[in-house]
């Protein structure tokens, strides 16, 4: 099975700032990789697809990189809406697995 | 409006038997990718199961041998049938749609139910 790790597992920052969040696989998936945004008692929602594609009714400020097995996830200006624990998810074979979650809170 | 509705959660003692459904609307279940994911209270998201569309199945390690994923096509549902129930099931579940037009990213999901595991 694919290990997912992200990395950091929290991390507080500022409205306005930039954050940056890591994934990686175990072993190459290609372009096969998502991203997800939860907020508490809600459920997750997708923001990034293929790595790098855009959810429609997403914000710009979101944007994904990467390919094989290193992955981020970019937010360009931390609106207060953003605070939320985001996972990365690999698609690229079954069994699915997640992220463990990078909770980012105000700092 | 494509939309996901879970039900069948509930309180149920350790090793009894629970029937989760997931109604779907605005898409056929059939035609795509449809998983089941938890999350324990607290906890991060743990993905249960997948059906494909051409009808494979896969299951989580923690899960295998006790779940088993369905769907109906003529009431359009997602199920997932539960037994052996053990304390760590206890969770949200949620079902979820994959889209196989946005490289599988769970696109659509419910709104969870809860299952609690406890005598």
């Amino acid at each position: 099975d694919i290990q997912m790790t992200q990395s950091p597992s929290s991390l507080s920052a500022s409205v306005g700032d930039r954050v940056t969040i890591t994934c990686r696989a175990s072993q190459s998936i290609s372009s096969n990789l998502n991203w997800y945004q939860q907020k508490p008692g809600k459920a997750p929602k997708l923001l990034i697809y293929a790595a790098s594609s855009l959810q429609s009714g997403v914000p710009s400020r979101f944007s994904g990189s990467g390919s094989g097995t290193d992955f981020t996830l970019t937010i360009s200006s931390l609106q207060p809406e953003d605070f939320a624990t985001y996972y990365c998810q690999q698609s690229y074979s079954s069994p699915r697995t997640f992220g463990q979650g990078t909770k980012v809170d105000i700092k | 409006e494509v939309q996901l509705v879970e039900s069948g959660g509930g309180l149920i003692q350790p090793g009894g038997s629970l029937r989760l459904s997931c109604a779907v609307s605005g898409f056929t279940v059939s035609s795509n990718y449809m998983s089941w994911v938890r999350q324990a209270p607290g906890k991060g998201l743990e993905w249960v199961s997948v059906i494909y569309s051409g009808g494979s199945i896969y299951y989580a390690d923690s899960v295998k041998g006790r779940f088993t994923i369905s769907r109906d096509s003529s009431k359009n549902t997602l199920c997932l049938q539960m037994n052996s129930l053990r304390a760590e099931d206890t969770a949200v579940y949620y079902c979820a749609r994959e889209s196989i037009w946005g490289g599988y990213g769970m696109d659509v999901w419910g709104q969870g139910t809860t299952v609690t595991v406890s005598s």
